[in-house]
C-alpha cells in the first residue's frame, strides 16, 4: 500500500518568504507526527496531531510555525517569515493511533532551503 | 540541551561480524526507547523498540538492550550485512506523545 508522501521533495524560498510543506499519511492512520532534522542531527519532534487536534505542539520553535490536519488525513506544515536558520529536512510520520506503541512509518521529508 | 545521545558519529564492522551501537539518555522518565534504520534520501524505518520493563529484546538479527541505571540502550547486530549500513537513530519517549531522538550513527558494513 502507500506509504507517507511528503509535496514538495524540495523547496527553495528567500529570507522572509512564506511556505507550507504538505503530509499524506497513510490511510487510516489519526496519529501525524511533523519532524525537522537539521545537517548532522536526529530528527526533532515538532508537533503531533491525534485526529484533527493538536495533541502536543510543545516542539514548535516560535509562532512561526505553525500546522494543520482540517480533516484528520492530510496535514500542512505552514512556516512564515522563514529565516535562514529554518534550512532543514522537515519529516512527517504517521500511525495507526491505536495504541501507546504504534510504530511511525516515515515519509522522505520535504528538504527546504532558506537563501 | 540534548536528553538523548549517540556519541560515536561512524562504525565500520566487517561483514559477518557484531555491529554495536550505543546510545544514551538523561531523562529517567523516559519508559519507551526504539531504534530506526536511515538510507539517504529516504525517511528513518522503524527497526525494534523496548520498554522500560523490559532489558532485552530480539528480532532476528537485532537485539535491543536497556540498562536503565546506566541511562544506556545498545543495539546489537549479528551477523552483519552489507545491507545494514545505514545510519542508525536510537530514539526515547516519556509519554508516547513526544519522541526525541539522537544524533545518529552511520554504520558501515564492509564485504
Amino acid at each position: 500500500g502507500a506509504g507517507v508522501s511528503q509535496t514538495p521533495s524540495n523547496k527553495v524560498t528567500e529570507k522572509g518568504k512564506y511556505v507550507e510543506l504538505r503530509c499524506d499519511p497513510i490511510s487510516g492512520h489519526t496519529a501525524l507526527y511533523w519532524y525537522r532534522q537539521s545537517l548532522g542531527q536526529g530528527p526533532e519532534f515538532l508537533i503531533y496531531f491525534q485526529g484533527t487536534g493538536a495533541a502536543d505542539d510543545s516542539g514548535l520553535p516560535n509562532d512561526r510555525f505553525f500546522a494543520v490536519r482540517p480533516e484528520g488525513s492530510v496535514s500542512t506544515l505552514k512556516i512564515q517569515r522563514t529565516e535562514r536558520g529554518d534550512s532543514a529536512v522537515y519529516l512527517c510520520a504517521s500511525s495507526p493511533g491505536t495504541g501507546f506503541t504504534d510504530t511511525q512509518y516515515f515519509g522522505p521529508g520535504t528538504r527546504l532551503t532558506v537563501l | 540541551d540534548q536528553q538523548v545521545k549517540q556519541n560515536s558519529p561512524s562504525l565500520s564492522v566487517q561483514e559477518g561480524r557484531i555491529s554495536i551501537l550505543n546510545c544514551d539518555y538523561t531523562n529517567s522518565m523516559f519508559d519507551y526507547f526504539l531504534w530506526y534504520k536511515k538510507y539517504p534520501a529516504e525517511g528513518p524505518t522503524f527497526l525494534i523498540s523496548i520498554s522500560s520493563i523490559k532489558d532485552k529484546n530480539e528480532d532476528g538479527r537485532f537485539t535491543v538492550f536497556l540498562n536503565k541505571s546506566a541511562k544506556h540502550l545498545s543495539l546489537h547486530i549479528v551477523p552483519s550485512q552489507p545491507g545494514d549500513s545505514a545510519v542508525y537513530f536510537c530514539a526515547a519517549s516519556a509519554n508516547f506523545n513526544k519522541f526525541y531522538f539522537g544524533s545518529g550513527t552511520k554504520l558501515n558494513v564492509k564485504p
